[in-house]
């Protein structure tokens, strides 16, 4: 089924940055479009971002537009969220998530609009 | 865009059945059959249980089973378990992503 580990979380001042890191292992990481949702404290889920398989598509958020990129490098079967121009309702959880793919008799279906695979997340705390 | 419509908390007992609700609008379940269900347990990464608003992934048991009406999807949970207790989301995709407020399913 593969994994996700993702990485690069930390305290950071308002108006800083940082850079997170999804790395995949047991799949095909170059087949699969790539999303990053985050979860506020005590709070519901919000999609952040995707990227497609290539790297050649990308979309993101109304709240995080022009302020977070997204990019991958398939040979390190990576995904990475910079972050820019934190606020403190940045403050949350962020997951990177594989969409989902549905295989039968050896040929496989990808559904780039849900989330199958997630990591264990890699917190994010804006604040002085 | 909204955040979807999800009732705050349900609760059953072992082996009844919950429905949780999700209402959203035209734009989004009522046109789109891009529904998604969610579970999340404390602490845990989210676990997709239901996708194309009733398919379900690999793995995943037939209790759980989904259902859309207008501009409304529901998730059931029948023959309700113990580790059914959980944080629930349902999310549509129409374009932008959206995730529904969560509903929290006890077993009591």
């Amino acid at each position: 089924e593969g994994q996700l580990e993702e990485s690069g979380g930390g305290l950071v001042q308002p108006g800083g940055s940082l850079r997170l890191s999804c790395v995949g292992s047991e799949f095909t990481f170059s087949s699969y479009w790539i999303h990053w949702v985050r979860q506020a404290p005590g709070k519901g889920l919000q999609w952040v971002a995707n990227i497609k398989k290539d790297g050649t598509e990308e979309d993101y958020a109304d709240s995080v537009k022009g302020r977070f990129t997204i990019s991958r490098d398939n040979a390190k079967n990576s995904v990475y969220l910079q972050l820019n121009s934190l606020r403190a309702e940045d403050t949350a959880i962020y997951y990177c998530a594989r969409a989902l793919s549905v295989c039968n008799s050896g040929a496989c279906y990808y559904y780039y609009q849900y989330m199958e695979v997630w990591g264990k997340g890699t917190t994010v705390t804006v604040s002085s | 865009q909204s955040a979807l419509t999800q009732p705050r908390s349900v609760s059953g007992s072992p082996g009844q059945s919950v429905t949780i609700s999700c209402t959203g609008s035209k734009s989004d379940i009522g046109d789109y059959h891009y529904v998604s269900w969610y579970q999340q347990h404390p602490g845990k990464a989210p676990k997709l249980l239901l996708y194309d608003i009733d398919k379900r992934p690999s793995g995943i048991p037939d209790r759980f089973s989904g259902s859309r009406s207008g501009n409304t999807a529901s998730l059931t949970i029948s023959r309700l378990q113990d580790e059914d207790e959980a944080d629930y989301f349902c999310c549509s995709y129409s374009g932008p992503y959206v995730f529904g407020s969560g509903t929290k399913v006890t077993v009591l």
